[in-house]
């Protein structure tokens, strides 16, 4: 079975532009996670989605934002992007709100 | 906000020996999962424990579930390279959320 997928795997972006990445969860999952992970620290929690609908929502700017599909694949978007923004975006997968997670390899956003 | 502290941040040991790593809060969780990642990967889960005091092994590795369900420990016996990576524990806090340590980034040498 195909595990969390996620696309690109790496990303360059100039400040100020907007970004969208993409995230598959593992089959029969229904639940999104997204995640934040600065070089050096431990992820830190952005979004979860369960069933199209957002359920918890983390300490970050409204710059950032998600959402998910029938399909239960899931987009996070970020606009007028800073540099502080270069990081490993993580997506989780679970088959509910509150199981246990499994992660993709992220996507690597650099910011310049 | 870390409401997970995990110590040491950086432990560099010889093949063989034994080593333990903690993850420490304030705050009472739910569950507890630890993760190790390699570079550009992941996390990986290795072990979820739920109850207060419980105790997993897996393998050569033993994870600590604390009475008060606020802290754990992960015990490594006789640590391979294999072993080397950025060792994470999460917590389920408040029903839905996750909180991760800042991780301990671990080196097995040869």
């Amino acid at each position: 079975d195909a595990g969390v997928t996620q696309s690109p795997t790496h990303l360059i972006k100039t400040r100020g532009q907007h970004v969208t990445l993409r995230c598959s969860p593992i089959s029969g999952h229904k639940s999104v996670s997204w995640y934040q992970q600065v070089l050096g620290q431990g992820p830190q929690f952005i979004f979860q989605y369960y069933e199209k609908e957002e359920r918890g929502r983390g300490n970050f700017p409204d710059r950032f934002s998600a959402r998910q599909f029938p399909n239960y694949s899931s987009e996070l978007n970020v606009n007028a992007l800073l540099l502080g923004d270069s990081a490993l975006y993580l997506c989780a997968s679970s088959l509910a709100v509150g199981r246990e997670a499994f992660f993709g390899q992220g996507t690597r956003l650099t910011v310049v | 906000t870390q409401l997970l502290e995990q110590s040491p941040q950086f432990l560099s040991i010889q093949e063989g020996e034994n080593l333990t790593v903690y993850c420490n809060s304030s705050s009472v969780f739910s569950s507890l999962q630890w993760y190790r990642q390699e570079p550009g990967e992941g996390p990986v889960l290795l072990v979820t424990v739920v109850t207060g005091g419980e105790v997993k092994k897996l393998k050569r590795l033993t994870f600590q579930f604390g009475d008060a369900r606020k802290d754990s420990s992960l015990h490594i016996t006789a640590a391979q390279p294999g072993d080397t990576g950025l060792y994470l524990c999460a917590g389920k806090y408040n029903f839905n959320k996750f909180y991760f340590g800042s991780g301990t980034k671990l080196n097995v040498k040869p």
